[in-house]
């Protein structure tokens, strides 16, 4: 069963501190992997997206990391804003009429 | 890129009741998509709006309760039948373009059904 595991479930860390998001999965076929922010009350907006033979991808204070091989990604977060706050959905494309597979989220929040 | 909008943005309807959502994307898409976010839950994909035909439901949702159109393009209407309160949700629109690596969301519809 193709499945996407985020952890924690939730995090709250000092403005200005770095934080890393992490992601298990175990879809197959595997295209690409996908990093998502929603803010509350808003639909999910893209941070990156990767493919298998990306390890690595950076968007602004945003990067994003891929091990194919041990089916893990991770997405780290540096200099933390208050804007930061939100839910971070890994998103794993495999499976299914719309090809993707949706982790439950992480829900960071950063205190000023 | 692709904009997509959505109406209304939330709701409070009376059980037994019916709402329909509509979802605008601003450019040509291809793959359209409608899809349930309870709270603390991942996304759950209710359908595949097809162009000019019935949509294409997965396991769990069938067209009597959540019945969709897409009469062109960049439009499409989901609509919550005989609701009850386990339907309150959010309900997302959501859109793939020509490189279908990329999948824009709208903002989503909260619905409450008291």
């Amino acid at each position: 069963k193709n499945q996407v595991e985020q952890s924690p479930q939730s995090l709250i860390i000092l403005e200005g501190k770095n934080c890393t998001l992490q992601c298990n999965y175990t879809v197959s076929p595997f295209s690409n992997l996908r990093w998502y922010k929603q803010d509350t009350g808003r639909g999910p907006v893209s941070l990156t997206i990767m493919t298998f033979s990306e390890n690595t991808k950076s968007n602004g204070r945003y990067t994003a990391t891929l091990d194919a091989d041990t089916k893990q990604s991770s997405l780290h977060i540096t200099a933390s804003q208050l804007s930061d706050s939100a839910s971070y959905i890994c998103v794993v494309s495999g499976g299914g009429a719309d090809g993707l597979t949706f982790g439950k989220g992480t829900h960071l929040i950063i205190q000023p | 890129s692709a904009v997509i909008s959505q109406k209304p943005s939330r709701d409070i309807c009376q059980r037994g009741t019916s709402l329909t959502i509509q979802c605008q994307v601003d450019s040509q898409v291809t793959m359209m998509f409608w899809y349930r976010q309870q709270p603390g839950q991942s996304l759950t994909l209710i359908a595949t709006a097809n162009q000019g035909s019935e949509a294409t439901y997965e396991s769990g949702f069938v067209i009597d309760k959540f019945p969709i159109s897409r009469p062109n393009l960049t439009f499409s209407t989901l609509t919550v039948s005989n609701m009850s309160p386990e339907d309150s949700s959010i309900y997302l629109c959501s859109a793939t373009g020509a490189n279908s690596y990329e999948q824009y969301f709208g903002p989503g519809t909260r619905l409450t059904v008291t």
